[in-house]
């Protein structure tokens, strides 16, 4: 079964300041990892994914096997920055190997404040 | 359009009526996906296509679901006979290949059962 673990709902930080989303996940297969974002009135989209390896928008996320977790940090956040974000995985499904399926987490969200 | 286009975006149903919600996914885009999501949760995984064949129902949470693609393109989630517990946003979303790599969402249709 896939599982993912948001264990914040609410994240409140100022300006500048470093934050860390925090993510772990429940999976015995090879999982792949993203972070979605929704932004006020605005629809999910994705922020990135772990095998891509970029920084988009300042954000970096590592995925850590060991400990079954991929948290989202950013050294410096910004007021645009305040959104839900939430984390997913997708894992292989079926004989095939397609990993379509994505499991989310119940989301945090980020308030930055001025 | 210029991406994934759901209507209506509000639905109100009294208990016990048949509701029809429809999805325009990006042009071309091969697979399509249903997500429910209630309030204060993540979208939860309803059903999945790849052009017009329905690979996997698993997450229809009963009969009274049902979705269909018949041309590949236009994909359309009924509800029959509505109960409270279906209220929700519905999330339709998109993507150009045969696994989940980035998903295109639309802005969803809220379901509302008096």
């Amino acid at each position: 079964a896939q599982r993912v673990t948001q264990p914040e709902k609410l994240l409140s930080v100022f300006k500048g300041a470093p934050v860390e989303l925090k993510c772990n996940y429940s999976y015995s297969g090879s999982p792949e990892l993203f972070w979605y974002v929704q932004y006020s009135r605005q629809r999910l989209q994705l922020l990135l994914r772990h095998i891509s390896r970029e920084s988009i928008k300042g954000f970096t996320a590592d995925l850590n096997k060991g400990e079954t977790s991929f948290h989202l940090k950013k050294p410096f956040a910004q007021e645009e920055d305040s959104a839900m974000y939430y984390c997913a995985l997708s894992g292989l499904v079926g004989s095939g190997g397609s990993n379509y399926k994505l499991t989310f987490g119940k989301g945090t969200l980020l308030t930055v404040n001025p | 359009g210029a991406g994934v286009s759901q209507s209506p975006r509000y639905k109100v149903a009294k208990r016990g009526q048949d509701v029809a919600l429809r999805c325009d996914p990006i042009s071309g885009h091969v697979s399509l996906f249903w997500y429910q999501q209630a309030l204060g949760q993540g979208p939860e995984f309803l059903t999945y296509f790849q052009n017009e064949a329905q690979l996997d129902k698993s997450g229809l949470p009963s009969d009274r679901f049902f979705a269909e693609r018949p041309e590949g393109s236009v994909s359309t989630l009924k509800i029959q006979r509505t109960q409270q517990e279906d209220s929700a946003v519905y999330l339709c979303a998109s993507s150009p290949g045969t696994h989940g790599e980035k998903l295109f969402f639309g802005s969803g249709t809220q379901l509302s059962v008096l």
